[in-house]
């Protein structure tokens, strides 16, 4: 089976940048898909394919991935950026794997 | 506008069964890749199940011969047909869509359903 492993939190001062990873052996050769989930909200979709944001998300939310960890980079964090964030891949053996998710925590 | 309804969760004993429906509007379910993704209380996410357009289901191990994904075009929604349910079970079930093109992500979700799976 293939795992993802995400820090269980992060934390970033208000307008600086916060950069949250997604660990996986070899991830660099897969499609990485990020989603952010609020409090008592479903998941939304901020980041696509590695680096694509879908319409609506703002340019501050961007994202890379290179051999074994994909990166989800925040910047100018903002307090209603306050939320988990999941990693998430496909793969062969079992189809669609999610992270363990990450807290963040705008300071 | 696109949008997914999730509906049937509820309480229910160890060992009983519950389907839950997700209802599709601005979009047709029977051409996209659709899945459930569940959240136990405090998890982190799980994909549970995805039925793709040509009709071909896969499920996760520990819903394995348990629960049964299916659709109906011409209502243009979404089952999740889950028996023997066991405590391990009790999350928020989320229906999603994946755009076409075969990516393997989910771009669009419901607001989820609760199921409890209590004695």
């Amino acid at each position: 089976s293939y795992e993802l492993t995400q820090p269980l939190s992060v934390s970033v001062a208000l307008g600086q940048t916060a950069r949250i990873t997604c660990g996986g052996n070899n991830i660099g050769s897969k499609n990485v898909h990020w989603y952010q989930q609020k409090p008592g909200q479903a998941p939304v979709l901020v980041i696509y394919r590695d680096s694509n944001r879908p319409s609506g998300i703002p340019e501050r939310f961007s994202g890379s991935n290179s051999g074994n960890t994909a990166t989800l980079t925040i910047s100018r964090a903002q307090a209603g950026d306050e939320a988990d964030y999941y990693c998430q891949v496909w793969d062969s053996s079992c189809h669609w794997v999610f992270g363990g998710g990450t807290k963040l925590t705008v300071l | 506008e696109v949008q997914l309804v999730e509906s049937g969760g509820g309480l229910v004993q160890p060992g009983g069964s519950l389907r839950l429906s997700c209802a599709a509007s601005g979009f047709t379910v029977s051409s996209n890749y659709m899945s459930w993704v569940r959240q136990a209380p405090g998890k982190g996410l799980e994909w549970v199940s995805v039925i793709y357009s040509g009709g071909s289901t896969y499920y996760a191990d520990s819903v394995k011969g348990r629960f049964t994904i299916s659709r109906h075009n011409s209502k243009n929604t979404l089952y999740l047909q889950m028996n023997s349910l066991r405590a391990e079970d009790t999350a928020v079930y989320y229906c999603a869509r994946e755009p076409l093109g075969g990516y393997y992500y989910m771009d669009v979700w419901g607001k989820g359903t609760t199921v409890t799976v209590s004695s």
